[in-house]
């Protein structure tokens, strides 16, 4: 069985500041590990993928992520936030997402941005 | 940029009516989903279609939902008799094996 969990599910951070988002997966195989962003009235949009190359994944408009198999997490980070990364952002674990597995979503995490 | 596509953007309904929920994925991709999100909750799976098939479904995909790709190009999920709890964002997804899932905007389903 897989599943992510997303601690804290409001983030507040001055613009400028560090972003950092959690994740922490479960899964009984090698996972697949993904990055989702949603802003008001759109839907998911990817922004970065784990798919067991570098460990480090870059993504679009800053973000990182950084797969940790020993502490079993997938945390996001931006190293200084702008007001437009105010958003709600997923992350989700499949098995095999090539051959048409589900994505398991987390309970997503608000990000305000203070100016 | 090609993308997946979803209609109405918002239906409301009575309770008890049938709902049927548009999508066109993108036209090369082999693996179709269907996602809800009730507000302020987690994205939750409902189905998986490959090869003119489910091939797989979530607990909520009950009796009362079904899915259908009519025409090659469509990608509809119907719910028979709507209930209350029903009412959520209906999210179409699609892939063909890159990894990755490109969501439509969503089909927002209010049931009254």
């Amino acid at each position: 069985a897989q599943s992510v969990t997303q601690l804290g599910s409001h983030v507040s951070v001055s613009e400028g500041a560090l972003v950092l988002l959690r994740c922490n997966y479960s899964s009984s195989v090698p996972p697949y590990l993904f990055w989702y962003v949603q802003y008001p009235n759109q839907g998911l949009q990817l922004l970065l993928k784990y798919t067991s190359a570098a460990t480090l994944v870059k993504g679009i408009n800053g973000f990182e992520a950084e797969f940790k198999k020993s502490e079993t997490s997938f945390h996001l980070t931006k190293p200084s936030a702008h007001m437009s990364d105010a958003a709600e952002y997923f992350c989700a674990v499949s098995e095999s997402p090539n051959t048409g597995n589900q994505f398991y979503f987390g309970t997503g995490t608000s990000l305000t941005v203070i100016p | 940029e090609p993308e997946v596509t979803q209609t109405p953007s918002h239906q409301v309904t009575q309770m008890g009516q049938e709902v049927i929920l548009r999508c066109v994925p993108i036209s090369n991709h082999l693996y179709f989903y269907w996602y809800r999100q009730i507000l302020g909750q987690k994205v939750e799976f409902l189905v998986s279609f490959y090869n003119n098939e489910i091939s797989e479904k979530s607990e909520i995909f009950d009796d009362q939902f079904s899915v259908e790709r009519p025409d090659g190009s469509n990608f509809t999920l119907k719910i028979r008799s709507t209930k209350l709890e029903d009412s959520a964002m209906y999210f179409c997804a699609s892939t063909r094996t890159s990894g990755e899932l490109f969501f439509g905007e969503g089909s927002r389903l209010t049931v009254l």
